[in-house]
C-alpha cells in the first residue's frame, strides 16, 4: 500500500522564524507533488505543485523541494507570520495524503 | 477559487437512511473526486471519476457509490448511512493527469446519528 507520511504532526514556532515541513512517500514512480493549507473548518487550498521533472517549486515566502529517488518533498517557510497558521497537508498526486503538519506561529 | 460547489454544506441524518452529496464544477475538468476527511486518519480518497460515467474505486470506497453522467456533476451516494460515515466529505477536481493541480470544495459534514 502507498503511504504519505508528514513529520512532525504538530510545530510550534515563534514569529518570524524560518521553518520546513517534512513529506515521505512511498511511491517513487509519482507524476507530482502537491502541497495544501488546511484552516480549520475549511477546505484545502492549493499552495504548490511540483512536477515530476522539477526538483523545486517558488510561491513568495513557499519553496517547496522534491527528491523522487528519497522518496522526500520538504516545504519551506520563510520569515513565519502568525496568519501562516494552519494544517499543511502534501498529496503524492497517486490520490494519497499525509496526515499533515498543523502549524501554529506564535505573535 | 476553482468553481466547485458542494451541497448540501451541512446534514444530519438517520442510520440505515440513503444519502446523496453533489460536487458540481464549472472548470470542465476530467478528472473529479471524493474524499473523506476524519481526525487521526487525515484525507482517504473514496472514489473519482476519470470521465462522464467513468468512475474508480478508492482506498475506502465500501458503502459508497457514485455517478457522474455530465461532466459538471459527481454525486456520491451512502446507500444504508451508518454511524461510521459521519464526517467531512470533500470533492475535488483536477489532479489524475501530470502537471495539473488539484483544487478543493468546502467540504459538506454529515453527521449520521
Amino acid at each position: 500500500k502507498q503511504e504519505v507520511t508528514q513529520i512532525p504532526a504538530a510545530l510550534s514556532v515563534p514569529e518570524g522564524e524560518n521553518l520546513v515541513l517534512n513529506c515521505s512517500f512511498t511511491d517513487s514512480a509519482i507524476y507530482n507533488l502537491q502541497w495544501f493549507r488546511q484552516d480549520p473548518g475549511k477546505g484545502l487550498t492549493s499552495l504548490l505543485l511540483i512536477q515530476s521533472s522539477q526538483r523545486e517549486q517558488t510561491s513568495g515566502r513557499l519553496n517547496a523541494s522534491l527528491d523522487k529517488s528519497s522518496g522526500r518533498s520538504t516545504l519551506y517557510i520563510a520569515a513565519s507570520q502568525p496568519g501562516d497558521s494552519a494544517t499543511y497537508l502534501c498529496e503524492d498526486n497517486n490520490l494519497f495524503f499525509g496526515t499533515g503538519t498543523r502549524l501554529t506561529v506564535i505573535p | 477559487d476553482a468553481g466547485i460547489t458542494q451541497s448540501p454544506r451541512h446534514k444530519v441524518t438517520e442510520t440505515g437512511t440513503p444519502v446523496t452529496l453533489r460536487c458540481h464544477q464549472t472548470e470542465n475538468h476530467r478528472y473529479m473526486y471524493w474524499y473523506r476527511q476524519d481526525p487521526g486518519h487525515g484525507l482517504r480518497l473514496i472514489h473519482y471519476s476519470y470521465g462522464v460515467k467513468d468512475t474508480d474505486k478508492g482506498e475506502v470506497s465500501d458503502g459508497y457509490s457514485v455517478s457522474r453522467s455530465k461532466t459538471e456533476d459527481f454525486l456520491l451516494t451512502l446507500e444504508s448511512a451508518t454511524s461510521s460515515q459521519t464526517s467531512v466529505y470533500f470533492c475535488a477536481i483536477g489532479g489524475g493527469q501530470k502537471n495539473t493541480e488539484a483544487f478543493f470544495g468546502q467540504g459538506t459534514r454529515l453527521t449520521v446519528v
